[in-house]
């Protein structure tokens, strides 16, 4: 059963990279990890999605390394804009979904 | 526009009365979901469906029901709801399981509460 751990909490500054580290242990071999942020009051948004290595997009990059035991969201020099809940999400036993428990981002100025 | 809906938004009832909150999706995407969001517990899963009439429990089914009569449509059945149940529920889409290589779209949230 895949159970998925992530730090409740960190701060950080405009400009600077922000990393964040998710452990899931379990995953099953052909799964994918996907990370998604959210703002109060609305619903999670996709950022991005990897199967191992790297995967890079407009906003952010995912490293997975080789025993994909875990995984971690890095936001570049993120601005106050950032500031929002950052989720990551594996597959469970059968087909179950399930999330971390989020990671709150605040950047400060 | 592409798009996950939910009604309604805001709902405020008392215990044991039924209620339905409806979730359409316009991408013709075959799994959806149920969420509930509370404080310090983060995003769960009640129900999903990999397609029409295929449902299935997720990590906290009880007190709820759900249906899947058309690939659009996600209805989710609090058939005598409880002042634990009172939450935000998040429905959600994706053209396959997200754990495939798949987007998937969460609607804006119905805040429950329940008397």
């Amino acid at each position: 059963l895949a159970k998925t751990t992530q730090p409740i909490s960190m701060d950080s500054y405009e400009g600077q990279e922000v990393n964040i580290t998710c452990s899931h242990n379990n995953i099953a071999t052909n799964d994918y990890i996907t990370w998604y942020q959210q703002f109060p009051s609305q619903g999670p948004r996709f950022i991005i999605q990897g199967y191992k290595t790297k995967v890079t997009n407009e906003v952010a990059s995912l490293f997975i390394p080789a025993d994909r035991k875990s995984s971690t969201l890095s936001l570049p020099r993120v601005s106050l804009s950032d500031t929002a809940v950052y989720y990551c999400l594996a597959k469970a036993a059968g087909n179950k979904l399930t999330f971390g428990g989020g990671t709150r981002v605040l950047v400060k100025p | 526009e592409a798009q996950v809906t939910q009604n309604p938004r805001y709902l405020i009832t008392v215990t044991g009365k039924k209620l339905t909150v409806t979730c359409s999706q316009n991408m013709n995407h075959e799994y959806m979901s149920w969420y509930r969001q509370d404080p310090g517990l983060g995003l769960r899963q009640i129900y999903y469906s990999m397609n029409v009439e295929v449902t299935d429990k997720g990590d906290v089914p009880e007190g709820y029901k759900v249906s899947r009569k058309e690939k659009r449509n996600f209805p989710l059945i609090l058939e005598s709801p409880s002042p634990n149940q009172t939450s935000l529920y998040f429905c959600a889409s994706s053209l396959t399981p997200p754990y495939s290589y798949n987007e998937q779209f969460f609607g804006p949230g119905t805040r429950l509460t329940v008397l």
